[in-house]
C-alpha cells in the first residue's frame, strides 16, 4: 500500500535552517509529483510547491520561492525539503503528498516549531 | 491567486443530508477537490475532479460542480465525519485551499 513516511519533529532556532525527509514506498516514486502543504496552527492549509522526481522539474508558489528547496533521492524514494532563514512564521506542521488528481496520499506531517 | 470561500461551521444531526459549499473567485473548471480533516490526522481526499468519488470513501459523499461553484454533500451524515472539510483547487496557479468547514454533530 501506499506510504509516505515523514521524518521527525524539528526545534529549531530563528535564522536556522531545516531539512525534512518525506519516504515513498508502496508505488513507483518516479512517476507522481510530490507537493509539499504547510498547515500553520489551527488555520487552513497552504501549498508550497512540487517536485516530480523523474525529473528533479520543480513549481513553487510564489510565497515561498527563496524560502523552501524541493529535492529527491531516487535510489532511496526520498523527498526532501529544506526551509531556510526561519522565522516564527514558518512555525507550522508540512506534509508530503504524492500529487496525481488531487493529494491522494499524505504523510503524518512534521511539526516544526521555531523558537530559541 | 485563486480565493476559495467556505461557510466556517456547521452543525447537523445524524441522518441528515449536509451540503458543504465552495466558490472560487475565478474558475477552476473541475480542478476542484475535497478533503477531511479530523483533529490530529493527516487531510484524507474524499472526492477529485469536482465528482470523482476517490477509492475506498463511503458512497456518502459526493461532489459536483463547475467553474467557480462547487458542493461536497454528506447523505446521510454519521458521527464519524465530524471533521474540517477542505477544498482545494489545482487548475489556477499556485494551487489554493479554501479555510475549511467545521462540520459537528449535533
Amino acid at each position: 500500500q501506499v506510504k509516505l513516511l515523514q521524518s521527525g519533529a524539528a526545534l529549531v532556532k530563528p535564522g536556522a535552517s531545516v531539512k525534512m525527509s518525506c519516504k515513498a514506498s508502496g508505488y513507483t516514486f518516479t512517476d507522481y509529483w510530490v507537493s509539499w502543504v504547510k498547515q500553520s496552527h489551527g488555520k487552513s492549509l497552504e501549498w508550497i510547491g512540487e517536485i516530480y522526481p523523474n525529473s528533479g522539474a520543480t513549481n513553487f508558489n510564489e510565497k515561498f520561492k527563496g524560502k523552501a528547496t524541493l529535492t529527491v533521492d531516487k535510489s532511496t524514494s526520498t523527498a526532501y525539503m529544506e526551509l531556510s532563514r526561519l522565522t516564527s512564521e514558518d512555525s507550522a506542521i508540512y506534509y508530503c503528498t504524492r500529487a496525481e488528481f488531487g493529494l491522494d496520499y499524505w504523510g503524518q506531517g512534521v511539526m516544526v516549531t521555531v523558537s530559541s | 491567486d485563486t480565493v476559495l470561500t467556505q461557510s466556517p461551521a456547521l452543525a447537523v444531526s445524524p441522518g441528515e443530508r449536509v451540503t458543504i459549499s465552495c466558490r472560487a473567485s475565478e474558475s477552476v473548471s473541475t480542478g476542484m477537490h475535497w478533503y477531511q480533516q479530523k483533529p490530529g490526522q493527516q487531510p484524507k481526499l474524499l472526492i477529485y475532479g469536482a465528482s470523482n468519488l476517490e477509492s475506498g470513501v463511503p458512497a456518502r459523499f459526493s461532489g459536483s460542480g463547475s467553474g467557480t461553484d462547487f458542493t461536497l454533500t454528506i447523505d446521510p451524515v454519521e458521527a464519524d465525519d465530524t471533521a474540517t472539510y477542505f477544498c482545494q483547487q489545482s487548475w489556477n496557479d499556485p494551487y489554493t485551499f479554501g479555510a475549511g468547514t467545521k462540520l459537528e454533530l449535533k
